[in-house]
């Protein structure tokens, strides 16, 4: 089985600019969690997504937000991007949805706003 | 919401000495407790987790304690060797999954 892909593997962007990731889970997985890690704050909790509806949401402002697609696939946003966003952007899917099950993390997209 | 302490920060250990990461969460709503190592330049990846109707699990070199009572829980990595050098977070989660800062464990050969 394949793991969660997350596309691209690395950005450049520039400040001001909007950014989009991309995350596909495990085959059959339908929650997919977004993360956000950074030398300084370890893993930071930014929204979880389960049947295309989001179920929890961390405190990030309104710039990050996200969707799920009826395929389970799941899109991250960051618009109006400041310097302080650089950070590996990580994504993880479980497969029934259930809080108390693994997550399973995908290499991750780096951003660096310049 | 739920906050998540972890110590220590860093731990350097010699080669088959153990090595013990502690954490504290807030929410007394957890039920579940997963620890993950993530090498340099790689994902997080489960090692071990446990639920809050166990108090003790154990794989291989690695156990976990979980204290209810106490809110705190434990990762404990015995005969230690240098692959198991790596950032470990522990996780406490009741909804969402909130993760401690991180340790980051050195096994000296």
């Amino acid at each position: 089985k394949a793991g969660v892909t997350q596309t691209p593997r690395y950005l450049i962007k520039t400040r001001g600019q909007q950014v989009t990731l991309s995350c596909s889970p495990i085959s059959g997985h339908r929650s997919v969690s977004w993360y956000q890690q950074t030398p300084g704050q370890g893993l930071q909790f930014l929204f979880e997504y389960f049947s295309e509806t989001q179920r929890n949401k961390g405190n990030f402002p309104g710039r990050f937000s996200g969707r799920q697609f009826s395929n389970s696939r799941s899109e991250m946003n960051v618009s109006t991007l400041e310097l302080g966003d650089s950070a590996l952007y990580l994504c993880a899917s479980r497969g029934d949805g259930i809080t108390s099950s693994p997550l399973h993390f995908g290499n991750g997209t780096r951003l660096t706003v310049t | 919401g739920e906050n998540v302490e972890q110590h220590p920060s860093t731990l350097s250990v010699q080669e088959g000495d153990s090595a013990v990461i502690k954490c504290t969460y807030s929410d007394s709503a957890s039920n579940y407790f997963p620890w993950y190592k993530q090498e340099l330049g790689k994902r997080p990846q489960l090692i071990i987790d446990i639920r809050s109707n166990v108090g003790e699990k154990k794989d291989q070199r690695i156990a976990v304690t979980l204290n209810k009572t106490a809110k705190h829980f434990s990762l404990h990595i015995t005969e230690t060797q240098p692959e198991d050098s790596a950032v470990y977070f522990c996780g406490a989660s009741y909804g969402k999954l909130t993760f401690g800062q991180g340790t980051i464990l050195t096994v000296h050969p």
